[in-house]
């Protein structure tokens, strides 16, 4: 079953870091583009980072750009979201997620999630 | 940037019900090959999104054909026809066309 398992989440003051794992299994990793998406609480789906298959090309969305590192093992079958300078606001469950035909026809597997709180 | 609006932000309706929810994406979002780069989610409380269509009408593998979009340009449709109970959740749109890759504002579909 094509599966993708984030770990990494958990509570951070404001100001810390934290970095994020998504293990991809039972498709060809290293042939697809990646996204992480996060959706605060209550709140709709917001748009993180795009990583291409060969991290040739990576986006960000402008709230957590230059904050937000994405990157991708695909030797491991992982995609990693280094998370620096973190703020109230960045409060939300981060879903990793693979990109169809590099993301112009959507994307089609995502993880369950993984929770983020950033409070002290 | 190219902003998304869904509309409307919540719906009611029976089962047996056919529904209409519309994305207008800030500029066009076809392509010079005609390629429409506007995609579909459900979400269900608890749960990760779910693509439903991509392309703007491309039914995703299995997906029930009550399910269906269109849409060119800027103005863009999914219609639900024949409600069932398991398809009251959040619906989403994205667009793919460039980064960063915007989704809708959702549309929460109510049992009236």
């Amino acid at each position: 079953e094509v599966q993708l398992v984030e770990s990494g989440g958990g509570l951070v003051q404001p100001g810390g870091s934290l970095r994020l794992s998504c293990a991809a299994s039972a498709f060809s990793f290293s042939s697809y583009s990646m996204n992480w998406v996060r959706q605060a609480p209550g709140k709709g789906l917001e748009w993180v980072s795009y990583i291409t298959s060969g991290s040739s090309t990576i986006y960000y969305a402008d709230s957590v750009k230059g904050r937000f590192t994405i990157s991708r093992d695909n030797t491991k079958n992982s995609l990693y979201l280094q998370m620096n300078s973190l703020r109230a606001e960045d409060t939300a469950v981060y879903y990793c997620a693979r990109g169809v035909n590099s993301n112009h026809n959507g994307v089609d597997v995502w993880g369950k999630g993984t929770s983020v709180t950033v409070s002290s | 940037d190219i902003q998304v609006t869904q509309s409307p932000s919540s719906l009611f309706a029976s089962v047996g019900d056919r529904v209409t929810i519309t994305c207008r994406a800030s500029q066009s979002i076809t392509s010079q090959t005609n390629s429409d780069y506007l995609n579909w989610y459900q979400q269900k409380p608890g749960k990760a999104p779910k693509l439903l269509i991509y392309a703007a009408s491309s039914l995703q593998g299995g997906v029930p054909s009550r399910f269906s979009g269109s849409g060119s340009g800027t103005d863009f449709t999914l219609t639900i026809s024949n409600l069932q109970p398991e398809d009251f959740a959040t619906y989403y749109c994205q667009q793919s066309y460039t980064a960063p890759y915007s989704f809708g504002q959702g549309t929460k579909l109510e049992i009236k």
